[in-house]
């Protein structure tokens, strides 16, 4: 069983949508919660990160956690265009310093 | 706002030759990070450092080499380089305090 699951989609939305990224993990140890944001042809960029069970917002971005049922998804509210790309659920599980990547969901947002 | 750097952005090379893919930041991190992704595929690590004189092998096996002298360098080396090393190869470091990672802009490799 691979660590960190999510679904390759790709997940296809339309323009001002709500669009839900979830991430499975399999260590119900682990702590730290990552979202990146990788392009086609670029780099993995932070999203944001969460630590503690519940919702965290930033701008249109909500991240929520749940350790029980370790799960962590990402809410992008009014999905834009712009937001079309790969989003990678990313963890540090216990026993491991580095993070450990899932293999990335790709967002389609259609205007 | 992230500083790291990679050089070359873009290396087209024939097979059987030498090549170093370098990396610098300026955050003055210790940890940083060689990661490998194939187009539309997963990215893999395959070196890490956890300070000067401090390298580790990551999850996916690699033939490459690293190095680290110098806190904000960490080079990657392909001593033979073949069609199989054609990759993107990204390199990172993390901050000491919430473990995010800082992506430099990747080096894609082909190997002819």
């Amino acid at each position: 069983q691979k660590e960190v699951e999510q679904n390759s989609g790709p997940l296809s939305v339309p323009e001002g949508a709500i669009a839900s990224l979830n991430c499975t993990y399999s260590d119900r140890g682990s702590q730290s919660f990552f979202w990146y944001r990788q392009y086609s042809g670029k780099s993995p960029e932070l999203i944001m990160f969460i630590y503690s069970n519940g919702d965290k917002e930033d701008g249109r971005f909500t991240a929520q956690l749940n350790k029980a049922s370790q799960y962590v998804s990402l809410l992008i509210r009014d999905s834009q265009p712009s937001d079309s790309a790969t989003y990678l659920c990313a963890v540090i599980l216990s026993g491991y310093s580095t993070l450990t990547f899932g293999k990335g969901t790709m967002l389609l947002v259609s205007p | 706002e992230a500083d790291i750097y990679q050089t070359p952005r873009y290396l087209v090379i024939g097979t059987g030759k030498k090549i170093t893919l370098e990396c610098s930041q300026t955050m003055g991190h210790d940890k940083m990070y060689w990661y490998q992704q194939d187009p539309g595929m997963e990215l893999h690590l395959i070196h890490y450092s956890y300070g000067v004189n401090s390298t580790e092998k990551g999850d996916l096996s690699s033939e490459s080499t690293v190095s680290r002298i110098r806190t904000e360098h960490f080079p990657l080396t392909l001593e033979s380089a073949r069609p199989s090393h054609t990759s993107q190869y990204l390199c990172a470091s993390s901050d000491r305090n919430t473990g995010e990672l800082f992506f430099g802009e990747g080096s894609r490799l082909t190997v002819l």
